[in-house]
């Protein structure tokens, strides 16, 4: 039972166009969620989060979009980099209670063309 | 600069073999986790420990256990490595629930 999923395995998009990640969850004890950029034969790197109480959060050419009626929140990035691609992963927290852990989606392999 | 180091990027163990995989963090964070990191299914929480000698089962502990001995070292052990154990395994800490930093990952194979 995936608590957290991302539906779209892969994406690709031309440079300078805008790419849009998505992520749905089930749980609704989770109040914090957090984005990671992953490059081949690296670690995971966080990238973006918010929290429950906001519906959107900036941090240069990244925003995150949280729906919480819909259980549903996205990564916009734009314009888009070759630099970018990589495989994004959401994440989601259920904060002390759930001992601070984080479930994760299956990723998304965003591909920019130049 | 924080830093996850792991003891090997890549390994190749034989069934049935006793495995250990090891991370140091140098962030004093208390919080340290183990994942597996497999295509299509995300990263998968295997053991987490919040303290030195704590620790807690993930989504999937089975064939696995852990160890805390110091603050800023946490160990992964296969007790007996399975085929299905071949995976990427991914070490991350954090501080109360600020996000985890991750290490480069170990590629395991178990032939």
């Amino acid at each position: 039972d995936q608590q957290v999923k991302q539906n779209s395995p892969s994406l690709s998009v031309q440079e300078g166009r805008i790419s849009i990640l998505n992520c749905d969850y089930t749980n609704s004890m989770f109040d914090y969620f957090l984005w990671y950029k992953k490059y081949p034969a690296e670690g995971p790197t966080f990238l973006i989060s918010i929290s429950s109480i906001k519906d959107k959060n900036e941090d240069g050419r990244f925003t995150v979009f949280l729906n919480k009626s819909a259980k549903h929140l996205s990564l916009h990035i734009v314009p888009s980099q070759p630099g970018d691609s990589a495989v994004y992963f959401c994440a989601a927290s259920a904060g002390k209670a759930a001992g601070n852990k984080l479930t994760f989606g299956g990723g998304t392999r965003v591909l920019v063309k130049p | 600069d924080v830093k996850v180091t792991q003891s090997s990027r890549y390994l190749v163990k034989r069934t049935g073999e006793k495995v250990f995989l090891e991370c140091v963090q140098d962030m004093d964070h208390e919080n340290m986790f183990w994942y597996r990191q497999d295509p299509g299914l995300g990263l998968r929480l295997i053991y987490f420990s919040y303290d030195v000698k704590m620790k807690e089962k993930g989504d999937i502990p089975e064939g696995y256990s852990v160890s805390r001995e110091k603050k800023e070292r946490f160990s992964l052990i296969l007790e007996s490595a399975s085929t299905n154990q071949t995976s990427m395994y991914l070490c991350a800490s954090n501080e109360d629930r600020g996000e985890q930093y991750f290490g480069p990952g170990t590629r395991l194979t178990v032939t």
